[in-house]
């Protein structure tokens, strides 16, 4: 069974990074049949795409966080992270790291989600 | 960038059928997946690729796509199924959701 857990800091202050690393165990990590995403919620709002990567380490982040976003992955760990810069309260948000099946390309697997505050 | 409408909410009586659209431009030439979220759990996909289900989904859940919308149906609503319903495409690879259907059931 494949299971992710989000990992990292619950609390960051505004301007700083933000640092999250998912963590996947149950096997398939590099086979090349999925890829990984981050995704977050803020409270009281929807889903919100961030970004993904591949294991061979290509990544793709959705527009309105380009600039600030960096995903990395670590194959020997199998680990995958995601940093966000310059962070504001807008950032506040659970963030959930999930896994893309393919070729269906859909949502197979999901972490349980951690809670990030940015602070003032 | 593109965008995906949902009805903010829904209403549906236990064991009646609840209907939930999406709509994007020319929608129907990309392929749809819908998830559902209850509070303070992960989303789960009930249909990807319009309308096919995942191991473990009843057959209760039902998607269909054509033109500019796509459509969850939940035949015989049950009160477990009261969630947050997301549709979601891909677009040029980037993801996309829509803004969330929130479907109680009373």
């Amino acid at each position: 069974q494949v299971r992710l857990q989000e990992s990292g800091p619950g609390l960051v202050k505004a301007s700083q990074t933000l640092s999250l690393t998912c963590t996947v165990s149950g096997g398939g990590f590099t086979s090349g049949e999925s890829y990984y995403n981050w995704v977050r919620r803020p409270a009281g709002k929807g889903l919100e795409w961030i970004g993904r990567i591949y294991s061979g380490g290509s990544t793709l982040y959705h527009p309105s966080v380009e600039s600030r976003a960096t995903m990395s992955i670590d194959t020997s760990k199998n680990q995958f992270s995601l940093r966000l810069t310059s962070v504001t309260a807008a950032d506040t948000a659970v963030y959930f790291c999930a896994r893309v099946r393919l070729p269906e390309d859909y949502f197979d697997y999901w972490g349980p989600g951690i809670l990030v505050t940015v602070s003032s | 960038s593109y965008d995906l409408t949902q009805p903010p909410s829904v209403s549906v009586s236990p064991g009646h059928t609840a209907t939930i659209t999406c709509s994007g431009d020319a929608l129907g030439e990309r392929y749809v997946s819908w998830l559902q979220q209850k509070p303070g759990q992960s989303p789960v996909t009930v249909i990807y690729h319009d309308s096919k289900r995942p191991s473990g989904i009843p057959e209760r859940f039902s998607g269909s796509s054509s033109g500019n919308t796509a459509t969850l149906t939940i035949s015989g609503t049950q009160t477990l199924d009261e969630a947050d319903y997301f549709c979601q495409a891909w677009d040029i690879s980037t993801g996309v959701f829509g803004g969330g259907t929130k479907l109680t059931v009373l």
